[in-house]
């Protein structure tokens, strides 16, 4: 059964700090791994999505790598806003398992003025 | 084009009603998948549908709770007898269908179900 686990649970950081959240999946027969955001009491918006033959993504601020063989992925925030404030998820794509995402607990980041 | 829609927003039933949550795709999207975000916990897969077929419902609770994906409409995702614990956030995700492992999954910005 995969699980997915996100490290750490809650952070905090003055902005303008460069940040890394860690996702580690205990299956690494995954099609790929994604990055969401989540806003309180809102949906979740897709940020990043890295196939399995990929070791990185990139999109502005964001830089989501994947490291298939250790079961872990990070996604770096660059120059972090209070804007960035959310919660993050990743979600793994089981090989497999149909095309059911399994998602992460999240971190719940909070960037300070 | 209108992302994935999820009505209502938000739901406040009493213990032992029914509680009713729908789902309209994306345009051009055949496949529906429903998550459950508890309290203080992540998102769980439930159920993934195709149009009038439920291919995978390893994730839904045996009883009280059922899905479907008319040929016409929206996708309905139903509550029976709803208790306390059934209070939490419900998400709606579709894709368009196609090969394992591209076909990517949009999410709509759920419903919040309350149960009193």
């Amino acid at each position: 059964k995969q699980e997915v686990t996100q490290i750490p649970a809650a952070l905090s950081v003055p902005e303008g700090e460069n940040l890394v959240l860690n996702c580690s999946f205990t299956d690494s027969a995954i099609y790929n791994l994604q990055w969401f955001r989540q806003d309180p009491g809102k949906g979740l918006t897709s940020l990043l999505l890295i196939q399995s033959s990929q070791r990185e993504q990139t999109s502005g601020r964001l830089n989501a790598s994947l490291d298939k063989s250790s079961g872990r992925s990070t996604l770096y925030i660059a120059a972090s806003q209070p804007g960035d404030s959310a919660t993050y998820l990743c979600a793994a794509l089981l090989t497999g398992g149909g095309n059911k995402l399994t998602f992460g607990t999240g971190t719940q980041l909070k960037v300070e003025l | 084009n209108a992302g994935v829609m999820q009505n209502p927003r938000h739901l406040v039933r009493r213990r032992g009603q029914e509680a009713r949550l729908r789902c309209s795709p994306m345009k051009g999207h055949s496949h529906v998948y429903w998550y459950r975000q508890l309290p203080e916990e992540g998102l769980k897969f439930m159920v993934y549908l195709q149009k009038e077929n439920i291919i995978d419902e390893s994730g839904m609770p045996k009883e009280r709770f059922s899905a479907e994906f008319p040929k016409e409409g929206p996708s309905i995702l139903r509550i029976q007898q709803v208790v306390r614990g059934d209070s939490a956030a419900y998400f709606c995700a579709s894709s368009p269908g196609g090969l394992a492992g591209t076909d990517t999954q949009y999410f709509g910005p759920g419903t919040r179900l309350t149960v009193l």
